[in-house]
């Protein structure tokens, strides 16, 4: 199993691009978010899904769209890129439930920078 | 308001010490605990998980301990390798929301000096 994979790794964008990272698992897990990752911050939560055709938004939600229209695949699109978006993401999984706080399995990261 | 603090933010021993880093948290009502191990360029892999009733957990010769009583956890790493720079990130859990509630710590950064 290849577990969770994210592309691209790395990214430079201009100011007002859009673009998609990309999330994949091949675990069938129902959890599946994105995070984003800057120096001296703590992971903070963009959008997540608890299953197919499900998301909702996190905690820095704005300028992100998400679809999750099958179990595998996760996309977070940049709708207009800002300055402000420059930050390494990390999509996760997990198998567990919204009761259990299930182990969150990341993807390797993508580094993304915008001019 | 939901917080977590990690001390110390940055750490330097030689390998084959020992170390200790805190987490003191303010979730509630409080679930589990996870600590994470997080390499450079890499994203965190979870290293143990604390549940509200349990004070010690050992995995390998990384120790976490739990005292929900006073909201503080810390992680003892003993005989350290050049392999556990990281950066070793805590998150609590908020049973009271979904899932997406995990309250990331800013983590503490290890560094092993030969």
């Amino acid at each position: 199993n290849a577990g969770v994979t994210q592309t691209p790794k790395f990214q430079v964008l201009k100011t007002g691009q859009s673009m998609t990272l990309q999330c994949a698992q091949d675990m069938n897990h129902e959890y599946m978010s994105w995070y984003r990752q800057d120096p001296g911050m703590g992971l903070r939560l963009i959008h997540y899904s608890v299953g197919a055709g499900i998301t909702d938004q996190g905690e820095v939600p704005n300028g992100y769209n998400v679809s999750r229209s099958t179990t595998e695949d996760f996309p977070l699109r940049l709708l207009s890129a800002a300055p402000s978006q420059t930050s390494v993401y990390f999509c996760a999984s997990s198998p567990h439930g919204r009761e259990v706080a299930g182990e969150l399995f990341f993807g390797e990261g993508s580094r993304l920078t915008v001019l | 308001k939901n917080q977590v603090e990690q001390s110390p933010q940055s750490l330097i021993i030689l390998e084959g010490k020992n170390c200790t880093l805190q987490c003191n948290y303010t979730v509630s009502p409080f679930s589990n605990l996870r600590w994470y191990k997080q390499d450079t360029g890499r994203g965190p892999v979870s290293l143990t998980i604390m549940t509200f009733s349990e004070n010690t957990k050992s995995n390998g010769r990384y120790t976490a301990t739990l005292d929900a009583d006073t909201k503080q956890s810390s992680l003892h790493i003993t005989a350290s390798q050049l392999s556990d720079s990281a950066s070793y990130i805590c998150v609590p859990y908020d049973r009271g929301s979904t899932l997406g509630r995990l309250y990331f710590g800013r983590g503490t950064q290890l560094t092993v000096w030969p």
